[in-house]
């Protein structure tokens, strides 16, 4: 079974510029959630979406972050203008429909902001 | 908000020991605990989790213990090996949603 795909793995660029960060979940599962992780924060959810509809983005840091889920197979998270505290590491996790499913993580987009 | 906190940040135990690790969660109306286990530079992995109505769940050397009335959750692994060296996360659901509100991790170094 494919797990959840994430791209890019890695990504370095300069403050300023627009970083994408894309997802494609286990298929058949119902929600979506982007997560970023730092040292100083741990593990935080930013936003979740259940049949490609945000269903709460109150962990959105700013207005430079966005998410979309234009179909359930693909989502991108947007941060534009970057930041250097933007560093972190994002991993994208799915669920089956239903409460209490187990969340499934990709393998993570490390980013460094220069 | 909710939140949930975890204890202790690091914990190194000998080879064979057991290992205990302890969450507790404010929000009552959480019914989902998960733990999860990430190996340094990979993806957190879903190694047990418990609902609601159930005080206590067993796979090969790991369980999971709830204590609804107080509150709190715990991790115990047995027969620890080096491979089981990891950092390891907690988590509650917030209500019934399917979010969920993560501790802080404990760093479990087993010795060999």
């Amino acid at each position: 079974d494919a797990g959840v795909i994430q791209s890019p793995r890695h990504e370095v660029t300069e403050m300023g510029q627009e970083v994408t960060l894309r997802c494609k979940p286990i298929s058949g599962h119902d929600y979506l959630f982007w997560y970023r992780q730092t040292m100083m924060r741990g593990l935080e959810l930013l936003i979740y979406f259940n049949n490609n509809v945000p269903i709460d983005d109150s962990g959105m840091p700013e207005d430079r972050f966005s998410a979309k889920m234009p179909n359930a197979s693909f989502s991108t998270l947007k941060i534009q203008p970057s930041e250097p505290r933007d560093s972190a590491v994002y991993f994208c996790a799915s669920s089956a429909w239903g409460s209490n499913q187990p969340q499934h993580f990709g393998d993570g987009t490390r980013l460094s902001i220069l | 908000g909710e939140n949930v906190e975890q204890h202790p940040s690091t914990l190194s135990v000998q080879e064979g020991d057991s290992a205990v690790i302890k969450c507790t969660y404010s929000d009552s109306a959480s019914n989902y605990f998960p733990w999860y286990k990430q190996e340094l530079g990979k993806r957190p992995q879903l190694i047990i989790d418990i609902r609601s109505n159930v005080g206590e769940k067993k796979d090969q050397r790991i369980a999971v213990t709830l204590n609804k009335t107080a509150k709190h959750f715990s991790l115990h692994i047995t027969e620890t090996q080096p491979e089981d060296s990891a950092v390891y996360f907690c988590a509650a659901s917030l209500g019934a949603t399917n979010k969920l509100i993560f501790g802080t991790g404990t760093l479990l170094a087993v010795q060999p």
